[in-house]
């Protein structure tokens, strides 16, 4: 079976720091990535998503990054954090199907404070 | 692109009253509509699905329509219990190469 996993849990982080989210997939190959942000109270925000290795394409302007440097890997970076930044960051993934998209499956979660 | 409008917003009923919630899509080539259940704190899990190809899905308590027609679909949940308060998302796509169009979500409270 398949399984996500998302570090760290909760992060506090200081205006203007970096920030490094992982996230790695087990279980399958080739799966499609993505990375959400859901800030308080509010709803899922689809911030970057990736079909294959090094292929990233981004749905929000903004001061972060992602990579997928490997098939099951996906990174979420920013150089400098803003306090906006701070949310309940998402990472999931999906089976490739042309068809009909599948399930989202989520990792869970990292909760980043800015301050 | 796809936008999905999704309500209520908040959705109070009691212990064992049935909830349904709505949501409208926009683009009628969409064909896969996803809904998600997230508890406080916790990461959105799937609760049930349906397909373009398909007008109503049962799994005990839940069930989804879909009027492709009308382009909504609704989420049924009977007998409802204080385990199902939360917020469940609704979602659209239109094909495997395209990314879920998420509704903003709607809070349900169930009270004992």
């Amino acid at each position: 079976s398949q399984t996500i996993h998302q570090w760290p849990a909760t992060l506090v982080q200081p205006v203007g720091s970096p920030l490094s989210l992982e996230c790695t997939v087990e279980g399958t190959s080739n799966p499609n990535l993505y990375w959400y942000r859901q800030a308080a109270g509010r709803g899922l925000q689809l911030l970057f998503y990736s079909v294959g290795i090094g292929q990233i394409s981004s749905e929000v302007p903004q001061n972060l990054s992602a990579s997928r440097p490997q098939d099951r890997q996906f990174i979420l970076s920013s150089k400098k954090l803003l306090l906006s930044d701070s949310g309940f960051y998402l990472c999931a993934w999906s089976f490739k199907d042309s068809l009909y998209n599948s399930p989202l499956h989520f990792g869970n979660g990292t909760r980043l404070t800015v301050t | 692109g796809e936008n999905v409008e999704q309500h209520p917003s908040t959705l109070s009923v009691q212990e064992g009253d049935s909830a349904v919630i709505k949501c409208t899509y926009s683009d009628s080539a969409s064909n896969y509509f996803p809904w998600y259940k997230q508890e406080l704190g916790k990461r959105p899990q799937l609760i049930i699905d349906i397909r373009s190809n398909v007008g109503e899905k049962k799994d005990q308590r839940i069930a989804v329509t879909l009027n492709k027609t009308a382009k909504h679909f609704s989420l049924h949940i009977t007998e409802t219990q204080p385990e199902d308060s939360a917020v469940y998302f609704c979602a659209a796509s239109l094909s495997g190469y395209s990314t879920l169009t998420f509704g903003k979500g709607t809070m349900l409270l169930v009270s004992p």
